[in-house]
């Protein structure tokens, strides 16, 4: 199947800083990325729709200025948690869907704790 | 946005019975309906999808039914084995532009 590859796999930061996390289609090109958060033992949360060359489209109640999504080409898709708090502790999974199929391949995630 | 709900949030099966998940939605526009497996720590994985123009598909244990009159589809796993425990979601999109995703129904299968 398809390969989506998400860096960092975990992540630890001080409480102020920003934390970047790159999601990549490792082969085939994907137009539309999805952000995801997950809280322990809960389902996955759609953060924000990103589509490559223009702004990403966020879901209700999702800070646009505090996670910033940019998609700048079709096999990358970034997502920066800016100036992070502890709540902002979670698992974040990326997608990507193939086009001609639209069958979604998650990433690995990312398990960020703010301190 | 779309709203899709899942039932039962955990579900216990004797090795060898079957499992049913059932996920309804709400926005008709809805055409695309996978089924995908987590393990603790893992990505979710694809295990079977169906789309709206087809009723039911099946994968040598596994099968989804769809309803779309109803706006109900439901994930079937017969002849269960442990290895079949995990975490299912159900997910609805529309022509793959946006995922949403039920709540997730935690499976156990007991040996």
């Amino acid at each position: 199947g398809a390969v989506v590859s998400q860096h960092p796999s975990r992540v630890i930061c001080k409480s102020g800083t920003s934390v970047k996390i790159e999601c990549r289609s490792l082969d085939f090109q994907a137009t539309t990325m999805f952000w995801y958060r997950q809280f322990p033992k809960q389902s996955l949360m759609l953060m924000a729709t990103s589509n490559e060359g223009s702004k990403a489209t966020y879901e209700q109640g999702v800070e646009k200025d505090k996670f910033l999504i940019n998609h700048a080409s079709l096999t990358l898709s970034t997502l920066t948690v800016t100036s992070a708090h502890p709540e902002d502790s979670s698992f974040y999974i990326c997608s990507a869907a193939r086009g001609y199929t639209g069958e979604l391949f998650f990433g690995e995630g990312s398990r960020l704790t703010v301190l | 946005g779309e709203n899709v709900e899942q039932h039962p949030s955990t579900l216990s099966v004797q090795e060898g019975d079957s499992a049913v998940i059932k996920c309804t939605y709400s926005d008709s526009a809805s055409n695309y309906f996978p089924w995908y497996k987590q393990e603790l720590g893992k990505r979710p994985q694809l295990i079977i999808d169906i789309r709206s123009n087809v009723g039911e598909k099946k994968d040598q244990r596994i099968a989804v039914t769809l309803n779309k009159t109803a706006k109900h589809f439901s994930l079937h796993i017969t002849e269960t084995q442990p290895e079949d425990s995990a975490v299912y979601f159900c997910a609805a999109s529309i022509a793959g532009n946006q995922f949403y995703f039920g709540t997730g129904t935690s499976l156990t299968v007991i040996p």
